[in-house]
């Protein structure tokens, strides 16, 4: 049992080139979410799914974009890579939305220059 | 708007001595959980606790004991006989439930720093 994983787990990108965030989750959870976390800052979110097809923005959704096609995946895409955007992008899961513990992946570290 | 701060952005104590992190939140709900995670330097985030809006119990676990006050709207997080490997920043988080499904609302963590 893995929980959840992403990869890369650090990435450097050029303003305006694109690239996906991996997420994956093993515990079969149905809530899944996307955070970015700016230095000396919480968490943010950006994204959340509810379970398959089901996606919705959350704080912070501008310049991303993300798709469910399965309960176990939840990739995020960057289009158009800005030096805004640079952060460190954790993935998390729970079973029952907000009454259920988050369990969070090791986090992916982007760089834009 | 859910809104979670934590006032103290860095502490730093020696070994061995107790520390008391905050955490106020503010919620228009009336059942909402509370966590707590730690970040090592390693940058990963790890579970603590997780407090619901209905049970104002105090908890203990080995060294680390949470002060959940309604009234107050606080719920502090106490390391008692600190150690090196305590060295981490703490966040407090805010949900809330009714099906709400929209993540957690993070305060901006407490860098704890432990010195030997």
């Amino acid at each position: 049992n893995a929980g959840v994983t992403q990869t890369p787990k650090f990435r450097i990108l050029k303003i305006g080139q694109s690239m996906t965030l991996q997420c994956t989750q093993d515990m079969n959870h149905n809530y899944m979410y996307w955070y970015r976390q700016d230095p000396g800052m919480g968490l943010k979110l950006i994204y959340y799914s509810v379970g398959a097809g089901i996606t919705d923005k959350g704080e912070v959704p501008n310049g991303y974009n993300v798709s469910r096609s399965t309960t176990e995946d939840f990739p995020l895409r960057l289009e158009l890579a800005a030096p805004s955007q640079t952060s460190v992008y954790f993935c998390a899961s729970s079973g029952l939305a907000g009454v259920d513990t988050q369990y969070f992946g090791p986090g992916t570290r982007l760089t834009v220059l | 708007a859910q809104k979670v701060t934590q006032a103290q952005t860095e502490i730093s104590v020696v070994e061995k001595e107790d520390v008391t992190l905050d955490c106020v939140y503010e919620t228009r709900d009336t059942t909402y959980y509370l966590f707590w995670y730690k970040q090592p330097p390693s940058g990963e985030l790890v579970f603590l606790i997780r407090r619901n809006s209905f049970d104002e119990q105090n908890e203990i676990s080995g060294r680390y004991s949470w002060n959940f006050q309604k009234s107050t709207s606080s719920f502090n997080f106490t390391i008692t006989a600190s150690q090196v490997v305590d060295s981490a920043v703490y966040f407090c988080a805010l949900s809330h439930s009714g099906g709400g499904a929209d993540g957690l609302t993070f305060g901006k963590g407490t860098h704890l720093i432990i010195q030997p």
